[in-house]
Formats: C-alpha cells, sequence, structure tokens
C-alpha cells in the first residue's frame, strides 16, 4: 500500500512557542489530507480537511488560528500548533487519499512543557 | 448526529482462540463502514470496509466483518488470533465522499499465550 510519513514522530516545545508537523505521501499524491487528534487510550477526533491549494475545513471546537494547515503541494501537508500549552500536548495523526483509500501516517507525539 | 460505538475498551483473548469485536453505529444513510489496526509506531492499517453488497466482507490478516442493518452493527471477528494480533481497533464510519471518518473509541487487544 501506500505510504505516508510524518516529521517528526516526536517533539517536545516550551509552552509560547510554535511547532510544525509535515505530513507526506511518500508515493502518490494526495488532493485531500486530515488532521487527527488521539488523546492518549481514545479515539481519533478528526479536526480538519486540507485540500491542495485551498483553505483548510476545521472541524466544530478547533480552533483554526492554533492549528494552522498548510496544504502547498500534492504530497505534503503541514499542521503548525501555534503558541502551544500544555493542553496541546497529543499524538497528531494525518491521513492521505479518500473514502476508498486513505492511508495514515505513523503519527506525531507532541509534548509541551 | 453520526456516532460510532465501541462497547468493549479491553478484550483479552488466548492465541488460537477467536474473536469478536463489536462495533455499533448511528448514521442516517447507508453508511460506510471500515475497520481499522493500530500498532505502536506504526500508522492505522486499514483491515476492511464496507460500502454495499455482501454484507459479509473479507478482510487481511485472516478477519471478516459483518454489516447487519437491523442491528445497526458491523462486529469484526477472526477464528484463530495470534500474538501479532495483539493491538487497538478502530471502528470507522465514513462521514461523507471525500474521506471524513468518525472513529470509534476503540478496543484494546491483548493476547495472551
Amino acid at each position: 500500500g501506500a505510504v505516508v510519513s510524518q516529521h517528526p514522530s516526536r517533539v517536545i516545545c516550551k509552552s509560547g512557542t510554535s511547532v510544525k508537523i509535515e505530513c507526506r505521501s511518500l508515493d502518490f499524491q494526495a488532493t485531500t489530507m486530515f488532521w487527527y487528534r488521539q488523546f492518549p487510550k481514545q479515539s481519533l477526533m478528526l479536526m480538519a480537511t486540507s485540500n491542495e491549494g485551498s483553505k483548510a475545513t476545521y472541524e466544530q471546537g478547533v480552533e483554526k488560528d492554533k492549528f494552522l494547515i498548510n496544504h502547498a503541494s500534492l504530497t505534503l501537508s503541514t499542521l503548525t500548533v501555534t503558541s502551544a500549552h500544555p493542553e496541546d500536548s497529543s499524538f497528531y495523526i494525518c491521513s492521505a487519499g479518500g473514502l476508498n483509500e486513505q492511508y495514515f501516517g505513523p503519527g506525531t507525539r507532541l509534548t509541551v512543557t | 448526529a453520526q456516532s460510532v460505538t465501541q462497547p468493549d475498551i479491553h478484550i483479552t483473548v488466548s492465541e488460537g482462540a477467536s474473536l469478536e469485536l463489536r462495533c455499533n453505529y448511528s448514521y442516517g444513510a447507508t453508511p460506510y463502514l471500515f475497520w481499522y489496526v493500530q500498532s505502536p509506531g506504526q500508522g492505522l492499517q486499514l483491515l476492511l470496509k464496507y460500502f454495499s453488497g455482501d454484507t459479509l466482507v473479507q478482510g487481511i490478516k485472516g478477519f471478516e466483518a459483518e454489516f447487519k442493518r437491523s442491528q445497526s452493527s458491523f462486529n469484526l471477528r477472526k477464528p484463530s488470533v495470534h500474538w501479532s494480533d495483539a493491538a487497538e481497533y478502530f471502528c470507522a464510519v465514513g462521514t461523507d465522499s471525500w474521506g471524513k471518518l468518525q472513529f470509534g473509541a476503540g478496543t484494546q487487544v491483548v493476547v495472551t499465550p
């Protein structure tokens, strides 16, 4: 199957700083990518839908100014957590593809101290 | 509103025994249903999916699932589990044609010798 990578796999940042997470489709082009957040022992919660060349669509309750998503190419979407706080600590997962075929990245563990 | 329920948070099963994971959904239209498996350090992997047609769906790794509209269920089964099946399993429903997924809370499967 197709491969989706995420970088970094783990990141620790200080409160108030910003951190960028990259999601890449390695062997296919993805018009649409999705960003999820997973708390420990909990399910994946969809944060936003990222469409190449257009603004992301955020789910209700997700702060678009805090979680900046850029999908500048068909193989790369980035999630920037701005002014991070400890409550933003979580596991962030991206996926690429559509309803019929969707591939997930291995996730990025963000810890805000 | 759509919802996906996995009643069992944790299941312990002996190697070689059968496994059944329950999933119930609430969705207005004909649902697009999925089962994913999440192993540490790896992205979610699709086990199988149901869009229409035969209600018994065969997937990878020896898994199968049966769609029962009358019970709003899509339970996952495996006749004989292997130690490598220990993982977190998520049931999901597709909520639009682009690929947005709503996940259940997940079931942690532990396999004992």
